[in-house]
């Protein structure tokens, strides 16, 4: 059974620039979630979805923002980049939505904003 | 507000000792807490996941158990491995429904 899947790996942007992660979940997985992963901040919650619609959302500005498409994979985009959106971004997918059962993290993608 | 810390930060210790990594939440009423690690620049691995009406789970050399009313959870590794060095993270699921995490205890188990 394949793990969740993030691409790409790595991104460098400039700043100003717009950015769109992609995450993959478990085979029959309906909801993910995104993390947001800095040094200062530890790991933050960003937004979750389910079927298709966002559920939660974090404390973050509205450049951040994601979809859900029907074969529940998920995409986060970041507009006008700024320095410290420098991060490693993690999305975690689970069977239920809401954090009740056991979440199942990608291997990241790092974004750095120079 | 629900605030994780974990303690210790940092621990480093030889091979073959037997380790408690704390974690302490300070709002008791949650649904469940999970324990992952994390190998540097990677993501996270589940390693348990206990129910707010479980005490502890077990996995192969991990224990974890799980106090609400007191706000702490424990993770016991036995017999520490250089392989069981990375960071250790707990999260718990508050009403928000969605996950907090925990600063993390950063291990190095050394030959």
């Amino acid at each position: 059974k394949a793990g969740v899947t993030q691409t790409p790996r790595y991104l460098i942007k400039t700043r100003g620039q717009q950015v769109t992660l992609s995450c993959s979940p478990i085979s029959g997985h309906r909801s993910v979630s995104w993390y947001q992963q800095t040094p200062g901040q530890g790991l933050q919650f960003l937004f979750e979805y389910f079927s298709e619609t966002q559920r939660n959302k974090g404390n973050f500005p509205g450049r951040f923002s994601g979809r859900q498409f029907s074969n529940s994979r998920s995409e986060m985009n970041v507009s006008t980049l700024e320095l410290g959106d420098s991060a490693l971004y993690l999305c975690a997918s689970s069977s239920e939505p809401g954090g009740y059962t056991e979440a199942f993290f990608g291997q990241g993608t790092r974004l750095t904003v120079v | 507000k629900q605030e994780v810390t974990q303690i210790p930060a940092a621990l480093s210790v030889p091979e073959g000792e037997n380790l408690v990594l704390n974690c302490s939440f300070t709002d008791s009423a949650i649904y469940n807490l999970q324990w992952f690690r994390q190998d540097p620049g990677k993501g996270l691995t589940s390693l348990l996941l206990i129910q707010s009406s479980q005490r502890e789970q077990t996995s192969g050399r991990l224990n974890a158990s799980l106090d609400k009313s007191s706000g702490r959870s424990t993770l016991y590794i036995a017999a520490s491995q250089p392989g069981d060095s990375a960071t250790y993270l707990c999260a718990v699921l508050h009403n928000t429904d969605k996950l907090i995490f925990g600063t993390g205890t950063r291990l190095q188990v050394f030959p």
